[in-house]
């Protein structure tokens, strides 16, 4: 059975240029959500879908991001323009009927 | 809001015992899950309690108690293999939907 499969696993771009982060749940699970993590502010919360829909994007730091689910085995979250700031490891995770998350292998991205 | 904290750091002996802390406030709590991450891949689930007491699984216990906004993970015979990160992090149905929020983290590292 094949987890939740992020693309690109590593990404180096120059500030500016427009990164596309692309993430397929695992089969039958109905929420899907993007988290980031560094050093300094952990595992933060940007977006959570549920049945394709997104609930809460309260967590998106800003404009330049968005996030799409177009349908229930595809998502992506793209930054447009981006900064240094923005370098970090992004996770997309999904959930089971039980509440448990299941996170991808994450995609390292490198803004410089 | 939501708020959790957790030690940064730990260390500890091969064999040993470890108890980590995570105290946490929140609205619309519905369960604390801990995650494993070791460096440079995705979290994992280790447990989960939404009631009160100790879950067991194997080397690994978790203790809740909703009125002190507490839980520990306890993890026993330590192993160079359990040297990672742990997460703690708190399900939160405040809207109407269940997010998960994660704490910090706690660096563990066991040595011999």
């Amino acid at each position: 059975d094949a987890g939740v499969i992020q693309s690109p696993r590593h990404e180096v771009t120059e500030m500016g240029q427009e990164v596309t982060l692309r993430c397929k749940p695992i089969s039958g699970h109905d929420y899907l959500f993007w988290y980031r993590q560094t050093m300094m502010r952990g595992l933060e919360l940007l977006i959570y879908f549920n049945n394709n829909v997104p609930i809460d994007d309260s967590g998106m730091p800003e404009d330049r991001f968005s996030a799409k689910m177009p349908n229930a085995s595809f998502s992506t979250l793209k930054i447009q323009p981006s900064e240094p700031r923005d370098s970090a490891v992004y996770f997309c995770a999904s959930r089971n009927y039980t509440g448990e998350l299941f996170f991808g292998e994450g995609s390292r991205l490198t803004v410089l | 809001g939501q708020n959790i904290d957790q030690p940064t750091e730990m260390t500890a002996t091969e064999g040993a015992i470890v108890q980590i802390n995570c105290t946490y406030q929140t609205s619309g709590f519905n369960g604390l899950f801990w995650y494993q991450q070791h460096a440079g891949e995705a979290p994992t689930f280790l447990s989960y309690n939404v009631l009160d007491g100790l879950e067991e699984k194997g080397r690994f216990s978790s203790f809740l108690s909703r009125s002190k906004g507490y839980s520990y993970l306890l993890l026993k015979e330590l192993q160079m293999k359990d040297s990672a990160s742990y997460l703690c992090a708190v399900r939160d149905h405040s809207g109407g939907y269940n997010k998960l929020i994660f704490g910090a983290g706690t660096r563990l590292a066991v040595h011999p």
